[in-house]
């Protein structure tokens, strides 16, 4: 079955820097990849998503990209913000079946 | 508020128990996933119903089951239960259809403490 692996589990940073999470899979028939974000206690909100016949993709401050040949896509945060403070998902899906990376503890210091 | 409905919010039992979780999806949505989420285990999927039939499962146990009824709203049985099974349930909805990449809508999830 498919296997994510998902980097850094804690990453901290100062307000205004810039945050990567990226993540890695080992399907190739995996061809839907969403990021979610789950606050405290929060139900996990879609935040970005990308398909495997894109490489890019961009919203606001977010974006993310992917690498099909290297099997690896990531998320990418500009201008972080307190309120960015959250635990960041990734997944893969492929046959409708999607698989979580274990999650990225993002914290955004003042 | 993504418009998914699930009750409880909460839930306590004990061993060897069995409790059922019930999700109503968004208005329109044919498709429903049931998710465990725990913390040395992650968000882990289930199972998937797309208009009443089984589409796709998961890491799911034998002791648990799901159907979809034809009112499009769903239920998770877990049965025999364990001290491992506490986690949080999250129940997701999405239009559906051929393609698998539809936007998914999480519901607020039912806690569930197995003592």
């Amino acid at each position: 079955g498919e296997n994510v692996e998902q980097h850094p589990s804690t990453l901290s940073v100062q307000e205004g820097d810039s945050a990567v999470i990226k993540c890695t899979y080992s399907d190739s028939a995996s061809n839907y990849f969403p990021w979610y974000k789950q606050e405290l206690g929060k139900r996990p909100q879609l935040i970005i998503d990308i398909r495997s016949n894109v490489g890019e993709k961009k919203d606001q401050r977010i974006a993310v990209t992917l690498n099909k040949t290297a099997k690896h896509f990531s998320l990418h945060i500009t201008e972080t913000q307190p309120e960015d403070s959250a635990v960041y998902f990734c997944a893969a899906l492929a046959s409708y079946i999607p698989t979580f990376g274990r999650g990225t503890s993002l914290i955004v210091h003042p | 508020d993504s418009g998914v409905t699930q009750t409880p919010k909460h839930l306590i039992t004990a061993t060897g128990q069995r409790v059922t979780l019930r999700c109503s999806p968004r208005s329109g949505d044919l498709s429903v996933y049931w998710y465990q989420q725990s913390l040395d285990q992650g968000l882990q999927f289930l199972i998937q119903y797309y208009n009443g039939e089984e589409r796709a499962k998961g890491n799911i146990l034998e002791r648990f089951s799901a159907q979809q009824f034809p009112d499009l709203h769903s239920e998770l049985n877990l049965s025999s239960l364990e001290l491992g099974d506490s986690a949080l349930y999250f129940c997701a909805s999405s239009v559906g259809g051929a393609a698998s990449y539809n936007e998914q809508f999480f519901g607020p999830g039912t806690r569930l403490t197995v003592l």
